[in-house]
């Protein structure tokens, strides 16, 4: 049982570039869920999606897209790279909006 | 404004010195107060979910408990493996609003 899997793991991005970042789980979760994670600023929701073409936006989602076409994927989508993006992005899944959340292993972006 | 606050930010034991790790919130309408463990390098790990103020959860060297408005970590006789950076998180509104962590470091 593989839970939730992230890639990349690791990606330098230069300024004004875009990317994807992919987020796939196998326990047929409908909630899905996008965290950035900065020193010393705890975890902060960019969006999250209540099931397959469902979306909306969290605490911070200005500089990013999300799609929800299934409901496995959960992709994350950067344009126009800027340096305020470089962090570590988690995603992860819940049963429901009151159950514990499942993360995946992280990808550490910068943007130099 | 909603606010998960968590204490101390960092925290070093001797292994088998307990204590206790503080999460304080004053998000309205909560609906679940969760515990995880991040280790360096990693997502967070689920721990405990607690759902009302009294409620209490065990598991090993750990024990947390719930208040109306925070919830304590007890960590009992800790070991070197149990240092990491606890995270807690309320759950209102349909979201999760995370607290910054306590980093734990319980040296041999």
């Amino acid at each position: 049982n593989a839970g939730v899997t992230q890639t990349p793991k690791f990606r330098i991005l230069k300024i004004g570039q875009s990317m994807t970042l992919q987020c796939t789980q196998d326990m047929n979760h409908n909630y899905m869920y996008w965290y950035r994670q900065d020193p010393g600023m705890g975890l902060k929701l960019i969006y999250y999606s209540v099931g397959a073409g469902i979306t909306d936006k969290g605490e911070v989602p200005n500089g990013y897209n999300v799609s929800r076409s299934t409901t496995e994927d959960f992709p994350l989508r950067l344009e126009l790279a800027a340096p305020s993006q470089t962090s570590v992005y988690f995603c992860a899944s819940s049963y429901s909006p009151f159950t514990e959340a499942f993360f995946g292993q992280g990808t550490r972006l910068t943007v130099v | 404004e909603d606010q998960v606050t968590q204490s101390p930010e960092a925290l070093r034991l001797q292994e088998g010195e307990s204590s206790s790790l503080n999460c304080s919130y004053t998000v309205s309408g909560l609906r679940g107060l969760f515990w995880y463990r991040q280790d360096p390098g990693k997502g967070p790990e689920f721990l405990f979910t607690l759902y009302s103020a009294g409620e209490e959860k065990e598991k090993e060297r750990l024990k947390a408990t719930l208040t109306k408005k925070e919830s304590f970590l007890h960590i009992t006789a800790p070991k070197p493996e149990d240092s990491a950076t606890y995270l807690c998180a309320v759950q209102a509104y349909g979201q999760f609003y995370f607290g910054t962590g306590t980093s734990l470091t319980v040296i041999p």
